[in-house]
C-alpha cells in the first residue's frame, strides 16, 4: 500500500514567518499535487509537479519535487493569515486509478 | 464557483433513513470520484467512475451505493448508515488525474 506521510501535522506561526512542510513516501509517483483546504470547503489544487527536481513558484509559495519523485516540499515565505488552512499532498502513479492523499498539515497564521 | 457542485451542503439523517448525495460538474471532465474525509485520517477513496463506468470500488460497505447516469452527474445513495459514517463526503472530477482534481465543497453528513 502506498502511503504519503506529511509533516508536521500542525503548525502555528506568526504573520511574516517562513515555513516548510513536507510530504514523503517510499514509493515513486508519476506526479504529485498540493491542495489547500479551508474549513467547510473542498480542497483546491495549488500546483502539480511531474519532473524529478522540479521547482514551481506560486507567489510566496515554492513547491519542490524530489529528484527520485518520492517526496515533495512546500515553502511559504512571509506567511499571512490568508495562508491558514489544511495543506494536502496527493500522489498519482501510472498503475492506479485515483490519487493517494496524505493526512495533511494544518497551518494557522496569526496576525 | 469551483465547477463541481455538491448538494446538499449539510445533511443530518437517522440510521434508518435513505438519502442521496448529488454531484454535478460542467467542466467536461471524464472521471468522477467520491472521497470520505474524517478527522485525523487521509482522504479515503470510495468510488471512481471513468466515462460513466465504475472502475474502482474501494471495499466500501454496501450501505453506500453510487450511481453515475452520465458524465456530468454522480450520486451517492445512502441507507441504514451508522454513526461512524458521519464525515465530509467530497466529490471530485478530473480530465487527467495526473494533473489534479477539481473538488466540490462537500456534504457534511451527520448520522444520528
Amino acid at each position: 500500500t502506498q502511503l504519503l506521510e506529511q509533516s508536521p501535522q500542525f503548525l502555528s506561526i506568526q504573520e511574516g514567518e517562513n515555513l516548510t512542510v513536507y510530504c514523503n513516501s517510499s514509493s515513486v509517483f508519476s506526479s504529485l499535487q498540493w491542495y489547500r483546504q479551508e474549513p467547510g470547503e473542498g480542497p483546491v489544487l495549488l500546483v502539480t509537479v511531474v519532473t524529478g527536481g522540479e521547482v514551481k513558484k506560486l507567489k510566496r509559495l515554492t513547491f519542490q519535487f524530489g529528484d527520485a519523485r518520492k517526496d515533495s516540499s512546500l515553502h511559504i515565505t512571509a506567511a499571512q493569515p490568508g495562508d491558514t488552512g489544511l495543506y494536502l499532498c496527493a500522489g498519482a502513479n501510472q498503475a492506479g486509478t485515483a490519487l493517494i492523499f496524505g493526512k495533511g498539515t494544518t497551518l494557522s497564521v496569526s496576525s | 464557483e469551483t465547477g463541481v457542485t455538491q448538494t446538499p451542503r449539510h445533511l443530518v439523517m437517522g440510521m434508518t433513513n435513505k438519502k442521496s448525495l448529488k454531484c454535478e460538474q460542467h467542466l467536461g471532465h471524464n472521471a468522477m470520484y467520491w472521497y470520505k474525509q474524517s478527522a485525523k485520517k487521509p482522504l479515503e477513496l470510495m468510488f471512481v467512475y471513468s466515462l460513466e463506468e465504475r472502475v474502482e470500488n474501494n471495499s466500501v460497505p454496501s450501505r453506500f451505493s453510487p450511481e453515475c447516469p452520465n458524465s456530468s452527474h454522480l450520486f451517492l445513495h445512502l441507507h441504514t448508515l451508522q454513526p461512524e459514517d458521519s464525515a465530509l463526503y467530497l466529490c471530485a472530477s478530473s480530465q487527467d488525474r495526473l494533473r489534479g482534481y477539481t473538488f466540490g465543497s462537500g456534504t457534511r453528513l451527520t448520522v444520528v
